[in-house]
């Protein structure tokens, strides 16, 4: 069975301090992978999707995402965090099919 | 409008009661999905459209769940005989692409 693990529920960074969320999956083959943001008040939006080739993956927001099949990760990066980052973030997974496969996620608190 | 709309935006409603969900997707968009999220948990796959046809409806908890897309645009989500465990934030997703789903602000159900 297919599954994705956040295994942070909270992460604290400071204002122009680098981040790097967790994320881990399961899955038989190469998924399709992709990390969401969900702000307060609005809804989930599509911040970068790995299908295939180049294991980095640039998004929007200065995001990044590195595809590691030997570690089974999958985690965001940004070199430089802003306070409007702050938010809920969700990896998620699919197979070849439509339907996405979510994680619990992990809220980000940044601090000035 | 531009983005996936979700009526209502909030449901109060009596244990035992029906409720209706209606999602309006992104013009265009052949995909539409049902999505689930209880407090701090990921969004819960329920079903999924392709066009009119149900293409996957394995997420849908037991048969008091159903959901519809008659002219394959708009959907409206059906819960009978509500229990407080369905209270969540249902939310509808429309897409193009694979994985690439944008998100309305959700319909919160309340149970009492």
């Amino acid at each position: 069975a297919q599954s994705v693990t956040q295994p942070d529920i909270h992460i604290t960074v400071s204002e122009g301090a680098s981040l790097e969320l967790r994320c881990n999956y399961s899955y038989g083959a190469t998924p399709y992978l992709f990390w969401y943001v969900q702000s307060p008040g609005q809804g989930l939006q599509l911040l970068l999707k790995y299908f295939s080739g180049d294991t980095l993956v640039q998004g929007i927001k200065g995001f990044e995402a590195e595809f590691k099949r030997s570690q089974s990760s999958f985690n965001l990066r940004k070199p430089s965090v802003h306070w409007s980052d702050a938010a809920e973030y969700f990896c998620a997974l699919a197979d070849s099919g439509y339907a996405l496969n979510f994680g619990k996620g992990t809220s980000l608190l940044v601090t000035p | 409008g531009a983005g996936v709309s979700q009526t209502p935006s909030n449901k109060v409603t009596e244990k035992g009661k029906y409720v209706e969900l209606r999602c309006d997707p992104i013009s265009g968009h052949t995909a539409l999905y049902w999505y689930r999220q209880s407090l701090g948990q990921g969004p819960e796959f329920l079903i999924y459209f392709q066009g009119t046809g149900a293409a996957d409806d394995s997420g849908l908890p037991n048969d008091r769940f159903f959901a519809v897309r008659p002219e394959g645009s708009v959907s409206t989500l059906k819960i009978q005989r509500t229990e407080r465990g369905d209270s969540a934030v249902y939310l509808c997703a429309s897409s193009l692409k694979p994985g690439e789903l944008f998100f309305g602000e959700g319909s919160r159900l309340t149970v009492l």
